[in-house]
């Protein structure tokens, strides 16, 4: 079974602070995929990363970092130096095995960015 | 820009009355989605047709339909709207889905429907 989960329902931090958003998964498959997006009160999902199951590499860009670790089921996201607009819900996702269209999100993560 | 489309972004239905929203895409992917999002939820799969094959969820009530007319046009049909369908509705394209690679998808601002 297919399991994506967000321990932390909401997280209130500072401008210019870093902050990191967890991601635990399950998944019997040794192939599968881990997505990041964002969705600001407008409503759109906006993509942010995909990884996949054979790519460890943590990856940088700009002020977003993700750390992908398969030893403990981890795909965490961290932002530096917080903006406020980087306020907005955040969403991991997985897919795999047999469908790989369909994704499975944890319930997502309220970042609050306070100037 | 290429993107995904939805119309209108707000829609309110009476109790019982059909409604359609609309979803469009210029990224000219085979792949479309429809989802249902209630508040503080993540979103929900309901259906995806893959060109125009139909692929629905087995969880997805009898009261949603869709139609895709076409590779850009997607709809979504609420025949008996109830309260407890008032969500936001979020369409979603991916380029494919063959070889067994993940395809990305890419969402739309979506739909907030209210049903009153």
């Amino acid at each position: 079974a297919q399991k994506v989960t967000q321990a932390q329902t909401e997280i209130s931090v500072v401008e210019k602070e870093d902050v990191t958003l967890d991601c635990v998964y399950e998944t019997r498959d040794t192939t599968y995929y881990l997505f990041w997006y964002k969705q600001p009160p407008s409503g759109e999902l906006v993509f942010l990363i995909r990884r996949n199951s054979f790519d460890e590499q943590n990856e940088i860009s700009g002020r977003y970092s993700w750390n992908f670790q398969k030893s403990t089921s981890s795909f965490n996201f961290t932002i530096t130096a917080s903006q406020v607009v980087d306020s907005a819900v955040y969403f991991c996702a997985l897919s795999g095995g047999n469908n790989f269209n369909k994704f499975y999100f944890g319930s997502g993560t309220k970042l609050n960015v306070k100037p | 820009d290429a993107m995904v489309i939805q119309n209108p972004r707000y829609q309110v239905t009476q109790f019982g009355k059909p409604v359609t929203l609309s979803c469009s895409q210029t990224l000219n992917h085979n792949v479309m989605y429809w989802y249902q999002q209630k508040s503080s939820q993540a979103p929900k799969l309901l259906f995806h047709y893959y060109d125009k094959d139909f692929n629905n969820e087995a969880d997805t009530p009898d009261n949603f339909q869709s139609r895709r007319p076409n590779t850009s046009f997607c709809f979504l049909d609420i025949r008996s709207p109830g309260l407890g369908d008032a969500a936001m509705y979020l369409c979603a394209t991916s380029r494919d889905r063959g070889g067994g690679l993940q395809e990305t998808q890419y969402f739309g601002p979506g739909t907030r429907l209210l049903v009153l």
